[in-house]
């Protein structure tokens, strides 16, 4: 089982591009995260989908869109990328969300730069 | 909003030394879950715990959960340079997702 896979792991971007970041898990999880790691700082969650067919805006949502494809996979779209943007961005899942969740599962983090 | 507020921030001791890391919040969790998360990589859970005052040991960490659920701490033993790493406390109620807190930089010296 490769977990929580996130692709790509690097990327640069001009402000104004756009891109997506993906992201799949192989665990059958019914609940999938984004969030963005800044320096100095803990998890900020971006959006979540707590099942297939929804999706829920977080803490910091603004700049972003979300797509849950299908149970396995779950995209973050930058569509006019800012200089605010730049961060790690962790892609995470678990079993349940809310009160239930006991453990997420994280991917290994899309360094983003954005000039 | 849920916040969750972590201290020390950062941490920087010698090998063998003990240390205690806290997380506190005004809300009650339903659970609480630590994480370590080393450079380049997503954190990785330690442990969860769910019932207030509950002690749970993970080798040389010690985790408790406060009896009215709204705090944590984590105590470490004879820390050593393995244990270098950011520590991260993670409060789960109601149906929104977990709520992280900022999370304390540790750094074991040898």
């Amino acid at each position: 089982n490769a977990g929580v896979t996130q692709t790509p792991k690097f990327q640069v971007l001009k402000t104004g591009q756009s891109m997506t970041l993906q992201c799949a898990q192989d665990m059958n999880h019914n609940s999938m995260y984004w969030y963005r790691q800044d320096p100095g700082m803990g998890l900020r969650l971006i959006y979540y989908s707590a099942s297939e067919g929804t999706t829920d805006k977080g803490e910091v949502p603004n700049g972003y869109n979300v797509s849950r494809l299908n149970k396995r996979e779950f995209s973050l779209r930058l569509e006019s990328a800012a200089p605010s943007q730049t961060s790690v961005y962790f892609c995470a899942s678990s079993e349940l969300s809310g009160a239930y969740s006991r453990e997420q599962f994280f991917g290994p983090g899309t360094r983003l730069t954005v000039l | 909003t849920q916040l969750l507020e972590q201290s020390p921030q950062f941490l920087s001791i010698q090998e063998g030394e003990n240390l205690t890391v806290y997380c506190n919040s005004s809300s009650v969790f339903s659970s609480l879950q630590w994480y370590r998360q080393e450079p380049g990589e997503g954190p990785v859970l330690l442990v969860t715990v769910v019932t207030g005052g509950e002690v749970k040991k993970l080798k040389r960490l010690t985790f408790q959960f406060g009896d009215a659920r709204k705090d944590s701490s984590l105590h470490i033993t004879a820390a050593q340079p393995g244990d270098t790493g950011l520590y991260l406390c993670a409060g789960a109620a109601g149906r929104r997702a977990l709520t992280f807190g900022s999370g304390t930089r540790l750094q074991v010296q040898p």
